[in-house]
């Protein structure tokens, strides 16, 4: 059974350091992982979609890594700004028909002006 | 082009009544999935539908909780008999098919707050 795990639960910044969100699963078998971000009370907006066959993607500020053989990915953020203080999940997916996504229970970030 | 979109976004009942929730996928989405989110939880799946068919009920508690996606109309998950655990956010996502190449689209979510 898949696991995903984000650690720490939160996190507090100050404004303009660059950060690392990390996100471990339990079964490299995954067609891909997933960042989303969600504000308090909000949905979620997808932020990078990595596929298994991919190392990186890279949007803006943000750039996502993924080591399968290793059950890693990080979600990297650049010059980090209060408004990016948000709830972080990762999500991945396994490959085939019926695919679920199976998600981390995310990490909050708190960027501090 | 409309994206997922889910009603009520907030949904108030008092412990044994009725909630339906209602999830209508984008435009061409015939496959469905429905996730929980608890306070402090990740995201949870619950069940993933097509038009007219359960195709994987697997998350789903075994009693009390029923899904439906007719051919006509959004997807209703339907909870009878809400207890104080129930209140949580509840997401639907929409693809335009079932596999993984397939990405799914996240709605804005139903809160339902048991009183």
């Amino acid at each position: 059974k898949q696991e995903v795990t984000q650690i720490p639960a939160a996190l507090s910044v100050p404004e303009g350091e660059n950060l690392v969100l990390n996100c471990s699963f339990t079964d490299s078998a995954i067609y891909n992982l997933q960042w989303f971000r969600q504000d308090p009370g909000k949905g979620l907006t997808s932020l990078l979609l990595i596929q298994s066959s991919q190392r990186e993607q890279t949007s803006g500020r943000l750039n996502a890594s993924l080591d399968k053989s290793s059950g890693r990915s990080t979600l990297y953020i650049a010059a980090s700004q209060p408004g990016d203080s948000a709830t972080y999940l990762c999500a991945v997916r396994p490959p085939g028909a019926n695919s679920k996504l199976t998600f981390g229970k995310g990490i909050t970030l708190s960027v501090r002006p | 082009n409309a994206g997922v979109m889910q009603n009520p976004r907030h949904l108030v009942r008092r412990r044994g009544q009725e909630a339906r929730l209602r999830c209508s996928p984008m435009k061409g989405h015939s496959h469905v999935y429905w996730y929980r989110q608890l306070p402090e939880e990740g995201l949870k799946f619950m069940v993933y539908l097509q038009k007219e068919n359960i195709i994987d009920e697997s998350g789903m508690p075994k009693e009390r909780f029923s899904a439906e996606f007719p051919k006509e109309g959004p997807s209703i998950l339907r909870i009878q008999q809400v207890v104080r655990g129930d209140s949580a956010a509840y997401f639907c996502a929409s693809s335009a098919g079932g596999w993984s190449s397939y990405e799914q689209y996240f709605g804005p979510g139903t809160r339902l707050t048991v009183t």
